[in-house]
C-alpha cells in the first residue's frame, strides 16, 4: 500500500509569515506532484518534481523533492490570504496517491 | 466548455438508490480518473481509463461501483444499491496521457439519506 502523510494538518498563519508543508512516504515514487484546492473546486496542479532533490520554485512557492524521492515540502514566503486553501501531495505510482492535505488559513 | 465538467453538482438519494454521475473531459484527453473525496480527507483513487477501456479499477471498492466510457471521452460512474457510506465528493479529472498533468472536474457531492 502506498500511504502518503502530510503534515501538519492544520495551520493558521498571519499574513506576511513564512510556513513549510511537509510531504512524507515509506514508498519510493516516480514523480510527485503538489495541488491546491479550495472549497466546492477540484484541486489544481502546482508543480510535479521528479528527480530525487530537485527544487521547483513559483513565484513565493518553493518545492524540494527528497533526494530518496519519499518526502517532499512546500515552502511558503510571506503568505498571503490568497493562499488560503487545502494543499495536497499526491505520489505516482501505478496510479496517483494523494495525501490527507494541509488546510491552510492565511488571516488578513 | 474548456474544463472538466461534471454533472450533476449535487446529488442526494436514498439508501438502496442506484446512481449516475457523468464527467466530460478536456477534449482529446486520453486518461481520465475517478477519484472519491471525503470531509478531510485527500482524494481516494477509484478507476482509470485510457481511452475507452479501464487501465486500472483496483481502486474500486467493491461490486456495486461500475464506470463506463464507451466511446473515450465522456465517463459514467455508476452506483448500485447506495448507503450511507458512499456520501462523499466524487472528482473527476483527465489528462493527455497518464503520466501527464491532471485537470479536475469540480466534482459532484452525493449525499446517500
Amino acid at each position: 500500500t502506498q500511504l502518503l502523510e502530510q503534515s501538519p494538518q492544520f495551520l493558521s498563519i498571519q499574513e506576511g509569515e513564512n510556513l513549510t508543508v511537509y510531504c512524507n512516504s515509506s514508498s519510493v515514487f516516480s514523480s510527485l506532484q503538489w495541488y491546491r484546492q479550495e472549497p466546492g473546486e477540484g484541486p489544481v496542479l502546482l508543480v510535479t518534481v521528479v528527480t530525487g532533490g530537485e527544487v521547483k520554485k513559483l513565484k513565493r512557492l518553493t518545492f524540494q523533492f527528497g533526494d530518496a524521492r519519499k518526502d517532499s515540502s512546500l515552502h511558503i514566503t510571506a503568505a498571503q490570504p490568497g493562499d488560503t486553501g487545502l494543499y495536497l501531495c499526491a505520489g505516482a505510482y501505478q496510479n496517483f496517491v494523494f495525501g490527507p492535505g494541509t488546510r491552510l488559513s492565511v488571516l488578513p | 466548455g474548456a474544463g472538466v465538467s461534471q454533472t450533476p453538482s449535487n446529488k442526494v438519494t436514498e439508501k438502496g438508490k442506484y446512481v449516475e454521475l457523468r464527467c466530460d473531459p478536456i477534449s482529446g484527453h486520453t486518461a481520465l480518473y475517478w477519484y472519491r473525496q471525503s470531509l478531510g480527507q485527500g482524494p481516494e483513487f477509484l478507476i482509470y481509463f485510457q481511452g475507452t477501456g479501464a487501465a486500472d479499477d483496483s481502486g474500486l471498492p467493491n461490486d456495486r461501483f461500475f464506470a463506463v466510457r464507451p466511446e473515450g471521452s465522456v465517463s459514467t460512474l455508476k452506483i448500485q444499491r447506495t448507503e450511507r457510506g458512499d456520501s462523499a465528493v466524487y472528482l473527476c479529472a483527465s489528462s493527455v496521457g497518464h503520466s501527464g498533468e491532471q485537470y479536475f472536474g469540480p466534482g459532484t457531492r452525493l449525499t446517500v439519506t
